[in-house]
């Protein structure tokens, strides 16, 4: 099976900084990887698919990298409303495996 | 506007049966599929299951198969899930979640629309 893994599992920053986290996959995934922004209490929010493509409505300052084994979600200039609990996702028709999460937190 | 309206919480005892639902609406319920994902207390995404509600096609992550059942009508724009014999573990919030296994979108297979979850508290 499929095993993603994030780094880091919890990560501080202050408004205004380029934060970058990292997914990785125990074997190639091709472009397959979703990112989704959570915040507690609510849903999850689709940000980025197929690795690099921004989400219909979702702002600018996120992009997303990477292809194979490796994968980045980076978030240009943090905004108060960015700090949440992301999570990548390998996808494809039949199987769908989150990472753990990775908490970002006010500095 | 797609919307994905899920039944109330839930609070059952070991043991007991239960079924909660997801209804779809704004959208064509029959072009895209529907994902259940669990998330414990404090913990993150788990994906379950999915269905493809024109065929009522459905996989289950290793996980949970043999413990739940995924369904649809289409009549109803509606997907389930149920169990027929609760455990204390399965206490957690279930969200379903759209996505598009036809491609006919550039983001197909990724969940693009959520449901706001489900609270089930299992507990004697």
């Amino acid at each position: 099976d499929i095993q993603m893994t994030q780094s880091p599992s919890t990560l501080s920053a202050s408004v205004g900084d380029r934060v970058t986290i990292t997914c990785r996959a125990s074997q190639s995934i091709g472009s397959w990887l979703a990112w989704y922004q959570q915040k507690p209490g609510k849903a999850p929010k689709l940000l980025i698919y197929k690795a690099s493509s921004l989400q219909s409505g979702v702002p600018s300052r996120f992009s997303g990298s990477g292809s194979g084994t490796e994968f980045t979600l980076t978030i240009s200039s943090l905004q108060p409303d960015d700090f949440a609990t992301y999570y990548c996702q390998q996808y494809n028709s039949y199987s769908y495996i989150f990472g753990q999460g990775t908490k970002l937190e006010i500095k | 506007e797609v919307q994905l309206v899920q039944s109330g919480a839930e609070v059952k005892k070991p043991g007991e049966s239960l079924r909660i639902s997801c209804q779809g609406s704004g959208y064509t319920f029959t072009n895209y599929w529907i994902s259940w994902v669990r998330q414990m207390p404090g913990k993150g995404l788990e994906w379950m299951g999915r269905i493809d509600p024109r065929d009522s096609h459905t996989i289950y992550s290793p996980s949970v198969e043999g413990h739940i059942t995924i369904s649809a009508d289409k009549s109803l724009s509606t997907a389930y899930v149920q169990w027929s014999s609760l455990e204390a573990s399965d206490t957690a919030l279930y969200y379903c979640a759209r996505l598009d296994g036809s491609c006919r979108h550039s983001n197909c297979y990724a969940f693009d629309n959520w449901g706001p979850g489900t609270l089930v508290t299992v507990s004697s």
